[in-house]
């Protein structure tokens, strides 16, 4: 099973600024099922970004992923005061099917 | 558009059962498979079960394997979640989620989430 590991544990940043967020897989994804989520307080999650770099319905183009092999990065291009969040990553393994998330960045406004 | 709702959530005691269930609305339900995801107090996001869009097909993660059971109603646009044999480490939001639009790779919608309670 693949193990994801986010960093940092935290982001601090100034509006305007970019974010980058990191996602390491144990072993190299080769399907492209790779998935982004952002959770604001008290909310349920929301799928931001699938299949690596597709972003989902309603997403704002200043958010984008990308990566391969074993290193996955979403990156906010100019960070906004609503951006504040967790953001996590998913993986889909085949066999057997699971979906694993790795453990979450937190985005701060500075 | 796409309407997810959960309930069923509450305290239990230890060892006793409970299932929750999640009305969907707004898509063809029996055409997608769908997801329970939890989330205890303070952590990250772990998923639970999946069930196929016509019921066939079920997976678990280890950590309820033999002890919850996922099921659907395709009639009443619904699925559950039987848990049973509860623990405090089954003490979480659950959400159910809808599988995205032509994969079974992600989670394109989610509920609001039933908050469960073990304790004695």
């Amino acid at each position: 099973e693949v193990v994801l590991t986010q960093s940092p544990g935290t982001l601090s940043l100034s509006p305007g600024e970019r974010a980058t967020l990191s996602c390491r897989a144990s072993q190299s994804i080769t399907s492209g099922y790779l998935a982004w989520y952002q959770q604001k307080a008290g909310q349920a999650p929301r799928l931001v970004v699938y299949g690596i770099s597709f972003r989902a319905a309603g997403i704002p183009d200043r958010f984008s992923g990308s990566g391969s092999g074993t290193d996955f990065t979403l990156t906010i291009s100019r960070l906004e005061p609503e951006d504040v969040a967790v953001y996590y990553c998913q993986h889909y393994g085949t066999s057997p099917p699971t979906w694993t998330f790795g453990q979450g960045t937190k985005v701060e406004i500075k | 558009q796409v309407q997810l709702g959960e309930s069923g959530g509450g305290v239990v005691q230890p060892g006793r059962s409970l299932r929750l269930s999640c009305e969907a609305s707004g898509f063809t339900f029996n055409t997608f498979g769908m997801h329970w995801v939890r989330q205890a107090p303070g952590k990250g996001l772990e998923w639970v079960a999946m069930i196929s869009y016509d019921g066939y097909k079920k997976h678990y993660a280890d950590s309820v394997k033999g002890r919850f059971t996922i099921s659907r109603d395709n009639s009443k646009n619904t699925i559950y979640l039987q848990m049973n044999s509860l623990s405090s480490e089954d003490t979480a939001i659950y959400y159910c989620a809808k599988t995205i639009v032509g994969a079974q790779t992600a989670f394109d919608h989610w509920g609001q989430g039933t908050l469960v309670t073990v304790s004695s």
